[in-house]
C-alpha cells in the first residue's frame, strides 16, 4: 500500500531563516506529488506539484521553492522565511481521475 | 465567485441527527469531485469520492447536482466522532484532475 512520509511534525523558525522540509513515498513509483499549504483559517492552496524527476509546476510566486531529487522525494524550500509562511504544509500523494490524495501528516511552521 | 464554496459553520447537532453540507462550484468543466474530512490539527484524509449517479458508504451519502454545480455531503445518525471538518475537493477540468479545496465545513456532535 502507498504510504507517505513527512517531517518535522513542527518547526518554529525565525523570520530570515531558511527552510527544507522533506516528503517520501513508499508503495508506489512515479507518483503525483504535491506540496498544500493550510494557512489558520484558510483553505489549502497549491503551492507546487510534481509528475516527475526533476519537474516542478509552481502555482503561487512566492519565496518558496520545490525539487524532487528522487522519484519518492520531494522537498520544499526556502532561502529566507517570512512570517507570511507559517501555516500548515501538506505533502500530497495520487489524485487523477479517480482517486484523491492521501496526505502526509503535515508540518506545522510558525515563523517568529 | 470563488472556485469552490462552503458554508464555514459550525453545524452543531446532536447524536443522531441527520445533516448535509453544500459545496458549490464555479467550473462547469470539473469532472472529479471529493469529499475530505479534516481532524483538528491534523491533515486531510479522503472520505469518498462522489459519482455523477450519486454513491453511498454507511451512514454517508454523496450526491452531485451537475445542473447547480453543487455536491452535498448527508450524514445520518451522527455520532459524537463525526465531528470534524469536511472539505469538498473539486477538480479544475480542462484535463486537470487537480483539485481546488474548499475552506471547509465544521460540524460539531453533541451528546
Amino acid at each position: 500500500s502507498q504510504t507517505i512520509h513527512q517531517w518535522p511534525a513542527t518547526l518554529v523558525q525565525p523570520v530570515g531563516s531558511p527552510l527544507s522540509l522533506e516528503c517520501t513515498v513508499e508503495g508506489t513509483s512515479n507518483p503525483n506529488l504535491y506540496w498544500y499549504r493550510q494557512a489558520a483559517g484558510r483553505g489549502l492552496q497549491l503551492l507546487f506539484y510534481s509528475v516527475g524527476i526533476g519537474q516542478i509546476s509552481s502555482e503561487v510566486p512566492q519565496n518558496l521553492s520545490a525539487s524532487r531529487p528522487q522519484d519518492r522525494q520531494f522537498i520544499l524550500s526556502s532561502k529566507k522565511l517570512l512570517l507570511s509562511d507559517s501555516g500548515f504544509y501538506l505533502c500530497g500523494l495520487g489524485g487523477g481521475s479517480r482517486g484523491g490524495y492521501t496526505f502526509g501528516s503535515g508540518t506545522r511552521l510558525t515563523v517568529v | 465567485r470563488k472556485e469552490v464554496e462552503q458554508d464555514p459553520g459550525p453545524f452543531n447537532v446532536p447524536e443522531g441527527a441527520t445533516v448535509a453540507f453544500n459545496c458549490t462550484y464555479s467550473n462547469s468543466a470539473s469532472q472529479s469531485f471529493f469529499w475530505y474530512r479534516q481532524d483538528c490539527r491534523k491533515e486531510p484524509k479522503l472520505l469518498m469520492s462522489v459519482y455523477s449517479s450519486g454513491n453511498e458508504d454507511g451512514r454517508f451519502t454523496a450526491q452531485l447536482n451537475r445542473a447547480s454545480q453543487y455536491i452535498s455531503l448527508l450524514i445520518r445518525d451522527s455520532k459524537l466522532s463525526d465531528s470534524a471538518t469536511y472539505l469538498c475537493a473539486v477538480s479544475r477540468g480542462g484535463g486537470s484532475y487537480i483539485p481546488t479545496f474548499g475552506r471547509g465545513t465544521s460540524l460539531i456532535v453533541h451528546p
